[in-house]
């Protein structure tokens, strides 16, 4: 059974870039795709974007380009950017393994969630 | 259109069966999956490609589609099932996933 865990700051500040990154464990990253989402506090689950094995990427329009996801095969790893935070992007940041993306998309795996928060 | 549709708060007494729907325009072309979400925790996959169950989850848990709507059904629901469940997509014009506003489950 493949294991994800988020790591990164629980704590940033306006304006400045939030970084996490997502350990693979378990299983291959490669021929997968990977993908963040998050959840505000109280609120509903809102998917992020992913990342091919190949490194291609997608992302909500909603973020308006701030969201930035990488691949780092040699580390089974997968990061998250996203730039430019408010106070609107204090959420609990979930990392996930995506299925058959291009068809009937599922997330099989997911990590245990690390909530971010975004104050001075 | 870019939306799920769930209804916010569904109850259902022990042991009886539950229907959760979730509508969409994209769940015409497109078949949904389903989580369940604890209090806390991370959600976990129940349902996929509209009624497909992963390994570990009771059949007490289906999935079904018609037209714009999909449905997850619990059949003798307990009490442990009580939770937050979220259908989930992909919009029928290309790339963006999507998920529905959740149904919060009460098991009364």
């Amino acid at each position: 059974q493949v294991q994800l865990q988020e790591s990164g700051p629980g704590l940033v500040k306006p304006s400045e870039t939030l970084s996490l990154t997502c350990t693979v464990s378990g299983g291959a990253i490669s021929g997968y795709y990977w993908s963040w989402i998050r959840q505000p506090p109280g609120r509903g689950l809102e998917w992020i974007g992913y990342v091919y094995h190949s490194g291609s990427t997608n992302s909500n329009p909603s973020l308006k380009s701030r969201a930035t996801i990488s691949l780092d095969t040699s580390r089974s790893q997968f990061s998250l950017k996203l730039s430019s935070v408010t106070a609107a992007d204090t959420a609990v940041y979930f990392c996930a393994r995506l299925r058959a993306a291009m068809a009937d998309p599922y997330f099989d795996n997911w990590g245990q969630g690390t909530l971010v928060t975004v104050s001075s | 259109s870019s939306e799920l549709t769930q209804d916010p708060a569904v109850s259902v007494a022990l042991g009886q069966t539950v229907r959760i729907t979730c509508q969409g325009d994209s769940l015409r072309n497109i078949y949904a999956s389903w989580y369940q979400q604890k209090p806390g925790q991370a959600p976990i996959l129940v349902i996929y490609r509209k009624d497909n169950r992963p390994s570990g989850i009771p059949d007490r848990f289906s999935g079904s589609g018609s037209g714009n709507t999909a449905s997850l059904t619990i059949a003798g629901a307990q009490a442990e099932d009580e939770a937050d469940y979220y259908c989930n997509s992909r919009d029928s014009s290309g790339d963006l996933l999507l998920f529905g506003g959740g149904t919060k489950l009460t098991v009364l």
